[in-house]
């Protein structure tokens, strides 16, 4: 069974509709990330959660908002889509109260693209 | 801000060759080290390092963390083509940029 889920793989939109991107994770881990990738392959932290609270924003801007509704899922929405979104998003879980000290074991990664 | 440097960017090698990647940082309120190997989807752990000094081993690769002179370093010796990806250390959760290894047969 995947460890780390996300759906969809891939998603393709225009600028300015809304997404999701839904995580899961059946480690039994505590906290959940979400990170973005950019076409240069640099891995940039986005949000942290720890049993459903945000530990962790990082400055993103008020368009993306992630929803936690229960310590195995994360969810990132979307709002107004902008060219410069376009990346690969990766949600990880690791086991402890913060992130950092952890092993980190991330899902698949969802390529967006915005046209 | 907090930054992590990881060098050199790509290294090109051949089956059997040794290699050396390493990454340094500036980081605030350090607590661990970790080194991922990123093929072609998403990074897969190798190493967390938390002490200075002590080398950790997983078959041909090796990685000690310097927290005095702020730096680590990842080995792989008898290097494979298989061995060929982005390895990427993190301090906490701030990522250096990579290092692309390739290795030809």
């Amino acid at each position: 069974d995947t460890a780390v889920s996300q759906t969809p793989k891939y998603l393709v939109t225009q600028m300015g509709n809304d997404k999701s991107i839904k995580c899961e994770q059946n480690l039994g881990h505590d906290t959940m990330y979400w990170y973005k990738q950019d076409s240069k392959k640099f891995l940039k932290i986005m949000f942290s959660y720890n049993n459903k609270e945000l530990i962790i924003n990082e400055t993103v801007p008020n368009r993306f908002s992630p929803k936690s509704p229960d310590k195995a899922h994360l969810n990132l929405h979307i709002n107004s889509l902008e060219l410069g979104d376009s990346a690969v998003y990766f949600c990880a879980s690791s086991p402890g109260l913060a992130g950092g000290r952890d092993t980190q074991y991330f899902g698949p990664g969802t390529r967006l693209t915005v046209l | 801000e907090d930054k992590v440097v990881q060098s050199p960017l790509s290294l090109v090698v051949h089956e059997g060759d040794t290699v050396t990647l390493n990454c340094s940082y500036e980081v605030t309120n350090f607590r661990s080290l970790l080194w991922y190997k990123q093929e072609k989807k998403a990074p897969t752990f190798l190493f967390m390092l938390t002490s200075s000094g002590i080398e950790k081993k997983s078959g041909r690769l090796s990685s000690i963390l310097d927290k005095k002179e702020l730096f680590s370093i990842l080995n792989i010796t008898a290097t494979q083509t298989g061995d060929s990806a982005v390895y990427l250390c993190a301090f906490d959760m701030r990522f250096g940029a990579g290092t692309r290894l390739t290795v030809k047969p």
